[in-house]
């Protein structure tokens, strides 16, 4: 079964860029994950689906400053311009034919 | 417009049971897999089960598998998790999920693109 491993904390300033890292364990690195976001005091929210070809599929009313890329076995979550609203846990997640593993979330701080 | 309202939560004494219930509308609820995910307090996501459209074919965490039972109502668009022998590290909130794609197969069906609010579980004496 594959393991998600994510940074604990990740910090940026308003208007700024930052990449989220999501790497998956060695032997899975063929695996298609998605990134959710988590605001505060709230349910995930479904952000995008990123295949290993590196295309991305995006929920509904996601801003277009969401975007994702992947390297090997290291997937990135991109955020543009950051705003306030974008401080958040974030998970990524992927599955198989027997079951789901999310990785440990990132907190991020928008400073 | 998706929606999913999870209920059945509340406060119960270990080995305890308890039914959760995900009342979902505004898809075809029997073509899509669906999942309950939890969150302890302060801690991240867990998934705990899934269950596939027609056919019905579940999935456990291993840190639930012979305790919890999923099983989907498709003609009343509920899914619902039966909780027995409860322990205190069973405390969190539960979400139910929509996965993205219908398919039979869980492995196709991609990740959860719909969650809903929440139920709070607390097992405690």
């Amino acid at each position: 079964q594959p393991v998600l491993t994510q940074s604990s904390s990740a910090s940026a300033s308003l208007g700024s860029s930052v990449n989220l890292t999501c790497t998956l364990s060695s032997g899975h690195g063929n695996y298609i994950i998605a990134w959710h976001q988590q605001q505060p005091g709230k349910a995930p929210r479904y952000l995008m689906m990123l295949e290993g070809s590196g295309s991305y599929t995006k929920g509904s009313g996601v801003p277009d400053r969401f975007s994702g890329s992947n390297s090997g076995a290291d997937h990135y979550l991109t955020i543009s311009n950051l705003q306030s609203e974008d401080e958040a846990d974030y998970y990524c997640d992927t599955w198989d034919s027997n079951a789901r593993v999310f990785g440990g979330g990132t907190k991020l701080t928008v400073l | 417009e998706v929606q999913l309202l999870e209920s059945g939560g509340g406060l119960v004494q270990p080995g305890r049971s308890l039914r959760l219930s995900c009342a979902a509308s505004g898809f075809t609820f029997n073509n899509f897999a669906m999942n309950w995910v939890r969150q302890a307090p302060g801690k991240g996501l867990e998934w705990v089960s899934g269950i596939s459209g027609i056919g019905g074919s579940t999935y456990y965490a291993d840190s639930v598998k012979g305790r919890f039972t999923v099983s989907r109502g498709n003609s009343k668009n509920t899914l619902y998790l039966q909780m027995n022998s409860l322990r205190a590290e069973d405390t969190a909130v539960y979400y139910c999920a929509k996965d993205l794609r219908p398919s039979k197969n869980i492995a196709l069906a991609g990740p959860p693109d719909y969650w809903g609010q929440g139920t709070l579980v607390t097992v405690s004496s």
